[in-house]
C-alpha cells in the first residue's frame, strides 16, 4: 500500500500572507507526482505534473518543488487570495507500465484565506 | 477539445437499491479512464481503471462494479447499495502519464 502524507491537514491564512504546505510519498519506484486544487462545488483541476528530481514549476502565484530522492514536495502560494481558498490534493504515479497512470491521493490540505 | 460528463449530480438512494453512475468523454479516443471515489473524511481512493472496452481492473473489493461497453462511456454499478457506499463519486481521464487528470463534476451519493 503506498502511503501520500501531506501536511498540514488545514490552514487558515490572511490575505496577502504567503504559504507552503507539503506532500511525502514513497522516494522508490517514483514515475511522477501531481498537485490538484478542488474547489467547493467544482471537480479538481490539475495544477503541475512533476517528473524531474529538482523540478521548479509556476503558474502565477503558486509554485512546486520536488525531491524524489527524500520523497517530498512542496507547494507554495505567494500572497494568498481568498479564491485560493481550496483543497490542495496531491498524488502520485509508480513507474511501471502496469500502472497505468493510477494515482495515489493524499488526504489534501484545507487552504482558507481571510480577507 | 476533450471534455468529461458524469451524471447525475446528485443522488440519494435507499439501501438494498441499484445505482448506475455514467461518464462519457468526448474529443479523444482511447482514454484510459477511472473511477474515484472520496468517503467522509477520507482521501480521494482509486475503484477501478479502464484502459478499453471492456477492460476493467478492480483496486478494492468493493460492493461495485464497472462496465465500459464503448470506448468513451465508463459505468458504476451497483445490484445493492449499502450504507457505506455513500460518498462521493468522480470519473477521470487522462492522456497519458505525463498529463494531469480531467475529472468530471462528480456525483454526490447518499445511501439511506
Amino acid at each position: 500500500i503506498l502511503n501520500v502524507e501531506q501536511s498540514p491537514q488545514s490552514l487558515h491564512v490572511q490575505e496577502g500572507d504567503s504559504t507552503n504546505f507539503t506532500c511525502s510519498f514513497p522516494s522508490s519506484n517514483f514515475y511522477a507526482l501531481h498537485w490538484y486544487r478542488w474547489e467547493t462545488a467544482k471537480s479538481p483541476e490539475a495544477l503541475f505534473v512533476m517528473t524531474l528530481n529538482g523540478d521548479e514549476k509556476k503558474k502565477g502565484r503558486i509554485s512546486a518543488t520536488l525531491n524524489t530522492k527524500e520523497g517530498y514536495s512542496y507547494l507554495y502560494i505567494k500572497g494568498s487570495q481568498p479564491e485560493d481558498s481550496a483543497t490542495y490534493l496531491c498524488a502520485f504515479i509508480l513507474a511501471g507500465g502496469t500502472s497505468y497512470g493510477k494515482l495515489t491521493f493524499g488526504q489534501g490540505t484545507i487552504l482558507t484565506v481571510h480577507p | 477539445s476533450q471534455t468529461i460528463h458524469q451524471w447525475p449530480a446528485t443522488l440519494v438512494q435507499p439501501v438494498g437499491s441499484p445505482l448506475s453512475l455514467e461518464c462519457t468523454v468526448e474529443g479523444t479516443s482511447n482514454p484510459n479512464l477511472y473511477w474515484y471515489r472520496q468517503a467522509a473524511g477520507r482521501g480521494l481512493q482509486l475503484l477501478f481503471y479502464s484502459v478499453g472496452i471492456g477492460q476493467i481492473s478492480s483496486e478494492v473489493p468493493q460492493n461495485l462494479s464497472a462496465s465500459r461497453p464503448q470506448d468513451r462511456q465508463f459505468i458504476l454499478s451497483s445490484k445493492k447499495l449499502l450504507l457505506s457506499d455513500s460518498g462521493f463519486y468522480l470519473c477521470a481521464w487522462i492522456r497519458d502519464r505525463d498529463y494531469g487528470y480531467t475529472f468530471g463534476s462528480g456525483t454526490r451519493l447518499t445511501v439511506v
